[in-house]
């Protein structure tokens, strides 16, 4: 059953810290890994997205990494602000269908404290 | 700033209801996509479209309908909403970039059911 599960569920940590949240995956055949931002009340914001190929992705603050072999993937984000405070969403494509189906995670709520 | 738009950002509505959740998008992507979302839990396809005229059913069952007469709209539509409907609703456009549909969401309908 392809599926992508996310750890932590919630994360607590003070400004200026920096934090790595977690995503394991059994999606197959794999095509793509997406790391998606969403505020609460907001739609998602895509950070990165990853194919099979490339192992790490920076956007800003925020770089992915991605290790295909063991189907697991990394958010990591540097010196954290109040506005990181959101839930991080792991997405995963696969490539069984022109449309390429989205596996979604349940999402890592970040919150940041002054 | 997203370029995709969803009304009403809220709605509170009694049951037995007839309510149309409208989305537009100004970027001329040929697909669009509605997904449900409850709190905490993942993101769920309800419905598809690969351009006009085109509309297909997503990975989770759902008593709404959806049109697509224009490429710009994408409109999802209860004609009689339950208690059971109370959820939020995402609206998003692809395009393809590098082998990915990457998607742009809207910022979402909260639909409250009493």
């Amino acid at each position: 059953k392809n599926q992508v599960e996310q750890s932590p569920q919630s994360l607590i940590i003070l400004e200026g810290k920096n934090c790595t949240l977690q995503c394991n995956y059994t999606v197959s055949p794999f095509s793509n890994l997406r790391w998606y931002k969403q505020d609460t009340g907001r739609g998602p914001v895509s950070l990165t997205i990853m194919t099979f190929s490339e192992n790490t992705k920076s956007n800003g603050r925020y770089t992915a990494t991605l290790d295909a072999d063991t189907k697991q993937s990394s958010l990591h984000i540097t010196a954290s602000q109040l506005s990181d405070s959101a839930s991080y969403i792991c997405v995963v494509s696969d490539r069984g269908s022109t449309l390429g189906r989205l596996y979604f995670g349940r999402g890592t709520q970040l919150t940041v404290w002054p | 700033e997203a370029d995709i738009y969803q009304t009403p950002r809220y709605l509170v509505i009694g049951t037995g209801k007839k309510i149309t959740l409208e989305c537009s998008q100004t970027m001329g992507h040929d697909k669009m996509y509605w997904y449900q979302q409850d709190p905490g839990m993942e993101l769920h396809l309800i419905h598809y479209s690969y351009g006009v005229n085109s509309t297909e059913k997503g990975d989770l069952s759902s008593e709404s309908t959806v049109s697509r007469i224009r490429t710009e709209h994408f409109p999802l539509t209860l004609e009689s909403a339950r208690p059971s409907h109370t959820s939020q609703y995402l609206c998003a456009s692809s395009v393809r970039v590098s082998g990915a549909n990457v998607l742009t969401f809207g910022a979402g309908s909260r639909l409250t059911v009493l």
